[in-house]
């Protein structure tokens, strides 16, 4: 099974700042990573896919970037409605796996 | 619009049996493959289980296999998850998602979720 490790497992950034939140996989899983945003008593919602594709409707200050083991997802300037919990998760091989999640908490 | 609902949740006894539902909408359900996943309170994301689109193959994590089935019946448009002797870490919100397809596996619709308690 790949362990998906996220870090941090919280962050703190002031609104408009930029956020950088990591992924690491314990063995390499392509560009086949997706990350997911998941805000209080909602479902998760897909951000990006492929690594570096962003899903319909998500907007450009979302990217993301990496292959093999190390990824990352950077939010460009901060919007309050960002603040949420972030997932990653590779569906590289059986089982998918996601992260532990990072807390992304205003500052 | 594409949409997922899931059905069927509730408080059960351990060691006893419960069947989710998930109704699809909004999209043609039979060409997409479907999975379960589930979120223990204050927990991440888990994942359960995966049925491809014809329902001709089906995959488990190694935590409900045995206990759980999952099944679909592509002329209701509808996904199941049967769950049987369940335990107390079994408790957590159920979530239907649907595969993005084109050769993306990730999860691009996400149903409400349905929580299930397992508690004496």
């Amino acid at each position: 099974e790949i362990v998906m490790t996220q870090s941090p497992a919280t962050l703190s950034v002031s609104p408009g700042e930029r956020a950088t939140l990591s992924c690491r996989a314990s063995q390499s899983v392509s560009s086949n990573l997706a990350w997911y945003q998941q805000k209080p008593g909602q479902a998760p919602r897909l951000l990006i896919y492929g690594a570096s594709t962003r899903a319909t409707g998500i907007p450009a200050r979302f990217s993301g970037s990496g292959s093999g083991t190390e990824f990352t997802l950077t939010i460009s300037s901060l919007q309050s409605e960002d603040f949420a919990v972030y997932y990653c998760q590779q569906y590289n091989s059986w089982p998918y796996t996601f992260g532990q999640g990072t807390e992304l908490e205003i500052k | 619009q594409v949409q997922l609902v899931e059905s069927g949740g509730g408080v059960v006894q351990p060691g006893r049996s419960l069947r989710l539902s998930c109704a699809a909408s909004g999209f043609t359900f039979s060409n997409y493959d479907m999975h379960w996943v589930r979120q223990a309170p204050g927990k991440g994301l888990e994942w359960v289980a995966l049925i491809l689109f014809d329902g001709r193959s089906e995959y488990y994590a190694d935590s409900v296999k045995g206990r759980f089935t999952i099944s679909r019946d592509n002329s209701k448009n509808t996904l199941y998850l049967q769950m049987n002797s369940l335990r107390a870490d079994d408790t957590a919100v159920y979530y239907c998602a649907r595969v993005l397809g084109g050769g993306v596996w990730a999860f691009d619709i996400w149903g409400q979720g349905t929580m299930v308690t397992v508690s004496s």
